[in-house]
């Protein structure tokens, strides 16, 4: 079945400590993204990747880090700059060209202790 | 810039009762416009999108959503509420720069039995 697989489901991070989610897609898609959420706040785009070895910038990227090497891929990394990274982060994919409907994975809960 | 607003953060019907969800946006041109649905703990699911042609869509689940340009509106709508269908809901509008949507901040549907 085609689909989008996020992992780990829950990942634990003491505070100071790198953390990579992981985003995988077998549905051809071009582009590719992670938001963050948090309660009451909707979804706030962090990366978005239009292309391979391509990715721009979302609303709220300072302290994330993303590569876009193989085009079923597209890894999160924490840092430890990132101040407040205890969240549900979504990783989503779709085809190119405007106004395409996107396919969320499962999502993955990050807790910084 | 784009922008979406859901007005009411959260909304409680009873079982067997209609639903409506209201949803307005702000877009420039004709908007592409979705609902998606997320139950606790998961990823989002489409559940209708608009681009053109008829402004009343209908959707998975029994949903359907009406465009209204004049009203800047997009709401969905259910005749009957079943419990299963108790979650967040999302509204987006779609995205001139490589499918970017611009996300709502939800609203969340409890149903009394």
């Amino acid at each position: 079945d085609g689909g989008i697989t996020q992992s780990p489901k829950y990942l634990f991070r003491k505070e100071g400590q790198n953390v990579t989610l992981s985003c995988e897609q077998n549905l051809n898609h071009d582009a590719m993204y992670w938001y963050r959420q948090d309660p009451g706040q909707g979804l706030r785009l962090i990366y978005y990747s239009q292309i391979v070895n391509d990715f721009q910038k979302g609303d709220i990227a300072e302290g994330y880090s993303v590569s876009r090497e193989k085009k079923e891929s597209f890894p999160l990394t924490v840092t430890s700059a990132q101040k407040n990274p205890t969240a549900f982060y979504l990783c989503a994919s779709s085809t190119s060209g405007q106004g395409n409907e996107q396919f969320f994975g499962p999502g993955t809960r990050l807790t910084v202790l | 810039a784009q922008s979406v607003t859901q007005p009411d953060i959260h909304i409680t019907v009873s079982e067997g009762a209609s639903l409506e969800l209201r949803c307005n946006y702000s877009y420039g041109a004709t908007p592409y416009l979705f609902w998606y649905v997320q139950s606790p703990g998961q990823g989002l699911q489409l559940l209708l999108k608009y681009f053109s042609g008829d402004t009343l869509v209908q959707g998975i689940k029994g949903f359907e959503a009406e465009f209204k340009r004049s009203q800047s509106s997009f709401n969905l709508r259910k005749p009957s509420v079943h419990w299963s269908d108790a979650a967040e809901y999302f509204c987006a509008v779609g995205g001139t720069n490589a499918g970017k949507s611009t996300f709502g901040d939800g609203t969340t549907l409890t149903v009394k039995p």
